[in-house]
């Protein structure tokens, strides 16, 4: 059973430019969770998506935007990058709007970007 | 709102047993105990949710009070396995999963 897949694993940009990174959730999970992880903190949240709308959304720009598509699958972008968006980019899939019952998110291996 | 994880770093040596407390200003509806590996993702280890039951699985078990709004991980008998940053991840009901910033363990042989 796959869990969840991201892509690419490693990233460089320049500064200014856009990035697209992707996420195929778990097999029989609906919601997909963007996170962004500083190197030595927690996993920031960004947003989520279920149903293929967001329905959360952490304290981050506009820059950051998103979709789901009807596979369940996601993407994360940002547009006009920053030094500071250089990060591990966490994506989590789970079944079921947060809030309702709850059972443990599945990460992906993460995409690490480096903005120069 | 961010949960604050106490202790931030810990050393144990193998067999030593340790506890990681997570506690959060808000009523919460569940907290999610995770642990990642260096250059690994984030590995759910249990869920708790509003009521105070302890759950745990082998070696590893979590409390969560209520009241509060505190959970405690329980690592017994440590193994070397343990290493990692554990995070605790809390909700507080219809908002999204929000981890503390994570306590580094050390288990040395």
């Amino acid at each position: 059973d796959a869990g969840v897949t991201q892509s690419p694993t490693h990233l460089i940009k320049t500064r200014g430019q856009q990035v697209t990174l992707r996420c195929s959730p778990k097999s029989g999970h609906d919601t997909v969770s963007w996170y962004q992880q500083a190197l030595g903190q927690g996993p920031q949240f960004i947003f989520q998506y279920y149903e293929e709308e967001e329905r959360q959304r952490g304290n981050f720009p506009d820059r950051f935007s998103g979709h789901q598509f009807p596979n369940y699958s996601s993407e994360l972008n940002v547009n006009a990058l920053l030094l500071g968006d250089s990060a591990l980019y966490l994506c989590a899939s789970s079944f079921g709007r947060t809030g309702g019952a709850s059972y443990g998110y599945t990460f992906g291996s993460g995409t690490r970007l480096t903005v120069v | 709102q961010q949960p604050v994880q106490s202790p931030q770093a810990v050393i144990l040596r193998e067999g030593e047993d340790a506890v990681i407390n997570c506690s959060s200003s808000k009523a919460l509806y569940s907290v999610h105990w995770y642990r990642q590996k260096h250059g690994e993702a984030p590995v759910f280890l249990m869920i708790l949710l509003k009521g105070g039951e302890q759950k745990g699985h082998e070696k590893i078990s979590a409390s969560f009070n209520e009241k509060k709004q505190q959970s405690s991980l329980y690592l017994t008998a440590s193994q070397l396995s343990y290493s990692g940053t554990y995070f605790c991840g809390t909700e507080e009901g219809n908002t999204p999963l929000v981890f503390g910033k994570g306590t580094r363990l050390s288990v040395i042989a």
